[in-house]
């Protein structure tokens, strides 16, 4: 079982925020690594897939970077909403299929 | 639209008894998923199947079984050897190196 740590836990900022969240990882055998977004009463949903060493990318205000030789991938929010409230969860996968960490939980106040 | 249903929302078993979690999925995608979410805890795998007719034991796969008959179908089966079956279980779907697609959940109960 790959070992998947999440910092921090839990967050709570306020609307308009920059944040950011860490996610590591063993960085023998990887092949990718996927974050998600998961709401409250909703199925996670997917924000990126990233495969390469220094990898970044972009979906509006949130973007991830990757560093695949020392095992960390962060998550940045800019300019949080209280839309953006959930919980993101990070999942690298391996030979044989994703290991999700305990994910960090969000909360965004307006 | 295509997507991953997964049924029941809610179910509830007795002690001894074996229930079966449905996930159907219309995208057309080889792989197949289930998880299991406990509170505070982030989605554990049981099983997977990445073709028809093959399944692999996840890290958590004592206590259920599963088949993959048909590409659009995988169910779960949480039998009485399974002593702590109270959970959120999740179901995926997924083509490749592609994100995954996830049902909506089953959240089981003891009675």
């Amino acid at each position: 079982i790959l070992n998947v740590e999440q910092s921090p836990q839990s967050l709570h900022v306020q609307e308009g925020d920059s944040t950011n969240f860490t996610c590591s990882f063993p960085s023998s055998n990887f092949y990718a690594l996927h974050w998600y977004r998961w709401e409250t009463a909703k199925s996670p949903e997917a924000l990126f897939v990233m495969t390469l060493n220094g990898d970044e990318k972009k979906k509006g205000r949130i973007s991830a970077t990757l560093n695949t030789k020392e095992g960390y991938s962060y998550l940045y929010i800019k300019g949080s909403q209280p839309e953006d409230s959930a919980t993101y969860l990070c999942a690298p996968k391996g030979r044989r299929a994703l290991t999700f960490g305990s994910g960090t939980r969000l909360q965004v106040q307006p | 639209d295509g997507g991953i249903t997964q049924s029941p929302k809610y179910l509830f078993r007795k002690e001894g008894q074996n229930v079966t979690l449905s996930c159907e999925q219309n995208l057309n995608h080889d792989a197949m998923y289930w998880y299991r979410q406990d509170p505070g805890q982030g989605l554990r795998l049981i099983y997977y199947s990445q073709i028809v007719n093959d399944f692999q034991k996840g890290d958590i796969a004592e206590g259920y079984s599963v088949s993959r008959e048909k590409k659009e179908s995988f169910p779960l089966t949480v039998t009485s050897a399974q002593k702590n079956p109270t959970a959120f279980y999740l179901c995926a779907s997924c083509v490749g190196n592609q994100p995954q697609h996830f049902g909506d959940g089953t959240r089981l109960s003891i009675l």
